[in-house]
């Protein structure tokens, strides 16, 4: 029963390159989570996204930063022209579907994409 | 300003002795959590209280929600290395997007 998958677990990146971290739920999850952690920080939530859509993205920069779920595949989080201040891990969690409106289901996280923008 | 304050920051004691680490708000909250995160991994779900008073055991963790559900103490009886990590809480905040305290990170020396 395996929980959710990140992969790479750690990428390199210089100033300018697009960073692409991809995500796969637990099975049986629909809904998908990005959050970023900062050394020395709590995690900051991102993006919420179920299968081909995103619920909010409160949480995203509004420039250089998107995210998907696609029908088939894992989650992608996507950074281009990453610069030094996107270095972080970022962790991604799942949950099944939302047993009602007003309910929260538990987040199982990955084991986050250690990002290094040299 | 954050929502969660976590103190301490940083906690570093010897094995055996005992601990308590708070997580604060002025905010009133239907339910608060208590995670766990090793180093390089991510944050598993130690609990959920959502009644204000609860006191929750999860063998020698405590964990208890303030009366007036703004607040919220993890105490660790005689800690142990393996006890070593960083203590996060966090609340929902509208649907399901989890706001997280800045973390209190443990270190338990042998």
């Amino acid at each position: 029963n395996a929980g959710v998958m990140q992969n790479p677990r750690h990428l390199v990146r210089r100033r300018g390159q697009e960073a692409r971290l991809r995500c796969s739920p637990m099975k049986g999850h629909s809904h998908v989570y990005w959050y970023r952690q900062l050394p020395e920080e709590g995690l900051k939530f991102m993006v919420y996204l179920q299968k081909e859509n995103i619920i909010d993205e409160s949480g995203m920069p509004k420039e250089r930063f998107s995210a998907e779920f696609p029908k088939e595949g894992p989650s992608i989080l996507r950074i281009q022209q990453v610069v030094r201040g996107d270095s972080a891990a970022y962790f991604c969690a799942s949950s099944p579907r939302l047993a009602g409106v007003g309910y929260q289901e538990t987040q199982y996280f990955g084991p986050g994409t250690r990002l290094l923008v040299l | 300003t954050q929502l969660l304050e976590q103190s301490p920051q940083f906690l570093s004691i010897q094995e055996g002795e005992n601990l308590t680490v708070y997580c604060n708000s002025s905010s009133v909250f239907s339910s608060l959590q208590w995670y766990r995160q090793e180093p390089g991994e991510g944050p598993v779900l130690l609990v959920t209280v959502v009644t204000g008073g609860e006191v929750k055991k999860l063998k020698r963790l405590t964990f208890q929600f303030g009366d007036a559900r703004k607040d919220s103490s993890l105490h660790i009886t005689a800690a142990q290395p393996g006890d070593t990590g960083l203590y996060l809480c966090a609340v929902y905040q509208g649907a399901q997007k989890l706001v997280f305290g800045q973390g209190t990170r443990l270190t338990i020396n042998p």
